[in-house]
């Protein structure tokens, strides 16, 4: 069965901390593998990564993946109050379906 | 921007009633997917379709049932609601990948 492990479960950090998030992942024909941020309503896409080693970058967030050991992170720098949200992991294996971690609620205090 | 909605943000039902969920797309997706989302759960897939008239169970298909006449909407019908079934409940498109979510719907079962 596959299997999505988010850590960690929650966190509470300063403005201007840097934080990272944790994904791994079991998973069946591994395609590829993305990070949403989840406010009070939709979850919004922010990263898809398919390739070992090549980070990608938005702003002050970026994230990498790692296929040999099955991970991927997800740093945020200088956190602002507005990061705060649940970060969702998702990993896509057989056909379009994706498999979702449980989440990590980051709460950014001011 | 591809927009996704549903058709209730938040829902009442009494224990027994049959409710019905809808959702639409407007991007021509053909890919659509239910979820439910409930604390330390993360998204679970209830039921996807690829295509028109087209369904597949999801992770957690048991006392749920989709229909999908047309390409634009995906329906999700609680036959009988049970308490249990008290829940977030978030519908997605996407064409390949990437998934684009409604705001979701709230569902309360008493």
């Amino acid at each position: 069965e596959d299997k999505v492990v988010q850590s960690p479960l929650s966190l509470v950090v300063h403005e201007g901390d840097t934080v990272t998030l944790n994904c791994s992942y079991e998973v069946t024909n591994f395609r590829s593998l993305l990070w949403y941020k989840q406010e009070k309503k939709a979850p919004t896409f922010l990263f898809m990564l398919t390739s070992s080693g090549i980070e990608k970058k938005s702003g002050r967030l970026s994230s990498i993946l790692d296929k040999k050991e099955l991970f991927s992170i997800l740093n945020i720098t200088a956190t602002q109050t507005g990061d705060s949200a649940v970060y969702l992991c998702a990993v896509q294996g057989y056909g379009n379906k994706l498999v979702f971690g449980a989440g990590t609620i980051l709460r950014v205090k001011s | 921007d591809v927009k996704v909605t549903q058709s209730s943000r938040y829902l009442v039902k009494r224990t027994g009633e049959k409710v019905f969920l809808e959702c639409v797309q407007d991007m021509d997706h053909e890919n659509m997917f239910w979820y439910r989302q409930d604390p330390g759960l993360g998204l679970r897939l209830i039921y996807f379709s690829y295509d028109v008239k087209m369904k597949e169970k999801g992770d957690i298909p048991e006392g749920y049932s989709v229909s999908r006449e047309k390409k634009e909407r995906f329906s999700l019908i609680l036959e009988s609601a049970s308490t249990n079934q008290t829940s977030m409940y978030l519908c997605a498109s996407s064409l390949s990948t990437e998934q684009y979510f409604g705001p979701g719907t709230r569902l309360t079962v008493t």
